[in-house]
């Protein structure tokens, strides 16, 4: 069965450093994959796509790479700063069109002074 | 600019009763998709309607759910005889056009609505 995995547990990182969250899929073959941000009590906001031919985007301080070989894309930000702690969501679009999403739990990021 | 409107915010039922929620999308968006997120569990799909038609219903319960989109008004997500099961976060978002393999798609969602069943 199709499947996304997220780390579960909760990153912590110091202000200034570079947060690396993950994302693994298996049974799928996405047309794009998207980064999503979830604030406590919020809907998710969207922050980047990138398509399945794409290796890199980046947009300010998000940088996301998709390397569809080995079924991952990792999110990248840089610079991190406390406002930057919430839950981001990868989230799969399947090929065909469509967006019906198919979205992964969540990776609580803390961000600490 | 107003964005994806959801209400009520939080909706607290007896088991039995209904639960109605209702979506207003984005101006100018004529696609919406309802998730439900329960806790430590991802958003999961229910339900992409267009105005007046339901394209996917895919991830919608066999029983007691249903979802429309009217030509005039919001979207509505009903849940008929509500069990403590349904206790979660329903999150609405909406979408400008129809996604093809070439075009560059995001949904907008709203803040949710939190269903606690009694």
């Amino acid at each position: 069965s199709q499947k996304i995995e997220q780390n579960s547990e909760a990153l912590n990182i110091q202000e200034g450093k570079t947060a690396t969250l993950t994302c693994n899929y298996t049974n799928y073959s996405p047309a794009y994959l998207q980064w999503y941000r979830q604030d406590p009590g919020r809907g998710p906001v969207f922050l980047l796509l990138i398509r399945e031919n794409e290796k890199e985007k980046r947009k300010e301080r998000l940088k996301v790479t998709f390397d569809t070989t080995l079924k991952q894309s990792l999110f990248h930000i840089t610079a991190s700063q406390p406002a930057d702690s919430a839950t981001y969501l990868c989230a799969l679009a399947p090929g065909g069109g469509g967006n019906k999403l198919t979205f992964g739990t969540g990776t609580q990021l803390k961000v600490e002074l | 600019n107003a964005g994806v409107m959801q209400n009520p915010r939080h909706l607290v039922r007896r088991r039995g009763q209904e639960a109605r929620l209702r979506c207003s999308p984005m101006k100018g968006h004529s696609h919406v998709y309802w998730y439900r997120q329960l806790p430590e569990e991802g958003l999961k799909f229910m339900v992409y309607l267009q105005k007046e038609n339901i394209i996917d219903e895919s991830g919608m319960p066999k029983e007691r759910f249903s979802a429309e989109f009217p030509k005039e008004g919001p979207s509505i997500l009903r849940i008929q005889q509500v069990v403590r099961g349904d206790s979660a976060a329903y999150f609405c978002a909406s979408s400008p056009f129809k996604t093809t393999r070439a075009t560059n798609e995001k949904l907008f969602f709203g803040s949710g609505t939190q269903l606690s069943v009694l």
